[in-house]
């Protein structure tokens, strides 16, 4: 069965260094998202992309967030300069397009420690 | 602005018993909502999206219900095994059915042997 893929599984980096979170989305999926969720807290939304544009983007996706889809299979998220309570488990998301097509499909997440 | 809650937070039951996880969501106009499952340190698999149109969606022992006027709904697991145990959310987008999800602060189930 299709799945969503994210690479690293862990990432421990040093605060103001620059992250890059990849994701495969599942390949006839057209809506990709990020999410995010701190240690015992909800799962926040941070980006949505279709048609190769950020869709809808929250509070917390700031100028330090950006993403990318740089080929036909790869969906990015860059973080530039890390900050501590950036360290969260970050998770990728992708969804087909039409109606009754809606559910969206999770990656198993990179656990991100900013030191 | 979109808020959900899940009852109880936490939920601990012997193995065989039916149970019932709540949820509610402030704003009724919801295109759909989605159920996941969450195991410790893991990611998020679906497990029922109940459509606005729809009252109940079924799969194996999990039915969901949605009440959209009242904005609830409920996950109802029978026959409750020890593999059952995780978190589970559930979550809403906006009027349209690919918006952002909105989540729940989840409830940890826990079913012993």
């Amino acid at each position: 069965e299709p799945e969503v893929t994210q690479t690293p599984s862990h990432q421990v980096t040093q605060m103001g260094q620059e992250v890059i979170l990849r994701c495969v989305p599942i390949s006839n999926h057209l809506y990709f998202y990020w999410y995010r969720q701190i240690l015992g807290q909800k799962v926040e939304f941070l980006v949505s992309f279709y048609n190769n544009e950020i869709s809808e983007k929250s509070e917390i996706f700031d100028d330090q967030f950006s993403v990318e889809r740089p080929d036909g299979s790869n969906f990015t998220l860059k973080i530039r300069s890390t900050k501590l309570e950036d360290s969260a488990m970050y998770f990728c998301a992708s969804a087909q397009f039409g109606s009754g097509m809606e559910t969206q499909y999770f990656g198993p997440g990179t656990r991100l420690l900013v030191l | 602005k979109q808020e959900v809650t899940q009852i109880p937070a936490a939920l601990s039951v012997p193995e065989g018993e039916n149970l019932v996880l709540n949820c509610s969501f402030t704003d009724s106009a919801i295109y759909n909502l989605q159920w996941f499952r969450q195991d410790p340190g893991k990611g998020l698999t679906s497990l029922l999206l109940i459509q606005s149109s729809q009252r109940e969606q079924t799969s194996g022992r999990l039915n969901a219900s949605l009440d959209k006027s009242s904005g609830r709904s409920t996950l109802y697991i029978a026959a409750s095994q020890p593999g059952d145990s995780a978190t589970y959310l559930c979550a809403v987008p906006g009027n349209t059915g690919f918006q952002k999800l909105v989540f729940g602060t989840g409830t940890r189930l826990l079913v012993s042997p």
